[in-house]
């Protein structure tokens, strides 16, 4: 059984702080995604991140992928109330003839103003 | 422009009774499923299908019971609704079963509410 372990499982910070949330497994993954999910709606797609070491960067948000491709970080920085959300990693692996993806276990953040 | 959309939004039924969830993706994807979201928030994959070919079920009572009419669709059956099937079910699509990492593309949900 693949398992995602995300930490913190909340954050609450000051707009304008930087922060990182972790994703680690003992699996090894041929690639990992990060969602993020408001309320009351589906997991959106941030980033897909597939070479061990990979950084991405999309704006204020940065995504690593560890050198083993086994976890995962995304570091924001100088956080904006819009950045509140659940986030989601999700590792991708192959169960037969089918692609499927395991979701870690999210991270509550909330930026007060 | 819906991409993938789920009805109905919320369901508040009694115990045994019997649900349908549906869903829809106008992306012209091959690759649709359902997905279980608990209380804690936590994502977990229940069906797969594949151009109407089931392809992933994983360990879910046989009370759940999703059908494919077409690839454009997967509904979602529930049997003797029982209190633990609380949840909000995610239906989501991808354009592939295999090869490269794909987006998932997720519907709003549907928050079941069984009293």
């Amino acid at each position: 059984t693949q398992l995602l372990e995300q930490s913190p499982q909340f954050l609450s910070i000051q707009e304008g702080e930087n922060l990182t949330v972790y994703c680690n497994s003992s699996s090894v993954f041929s690639s990992l995604q990060w969602y993020r999910q408001e309320p009351g709606e589906g997991p959106v797609l941030l980033v897909t991140v597939v070479t061990g070491g990979e950084v991405k960067k999309l704006k204020r948000l940065t995504f690593q992928f560890g050198d083993a491709r086994k976890d995962s970080s995304l570091h924001i920085t100088a956080a904006q109330t819009g950045d509140t959300g659940l986030y989601l990693c999700a590792g991708a692996f192959s169960s037969g003839s089918a692609r499927q993806l395991t979701f870690g276990s999210g991270t509550q953040l909330t930026v007060l103003p | 422009d819906t991409a993938v959309s789920q009805t109905p939004k919320y369901l508040v039924t009694q115990m045994g009774n019997d649900k349908s969830i549906k869903c829809e993706q106008n992306l012209g994807h091959d690759t649709m499923y359902w997905y279980k979201q608990d209380s804690k928030k936590f994502l977990k994959i229940m069906f797969s299908y594949n151009n109407k070919e089931l392809i992933i079920n994983e360990t879910v009572p046989n009370r759940f019971s999703p059908k494919s009419p077409d690839k454009a669709h997967l509904n979602l059956h529930i049997n003797s609704l029982e209190l633990g099937d609380s949840a909000v079910y995610f239906c989501a699509s991808t354009p592939s079963r295999t090869g490269g990492p794909d987006t998932q593309y997720f519907g709003p949900g549907t928050r079941l509410t069984v009293l």
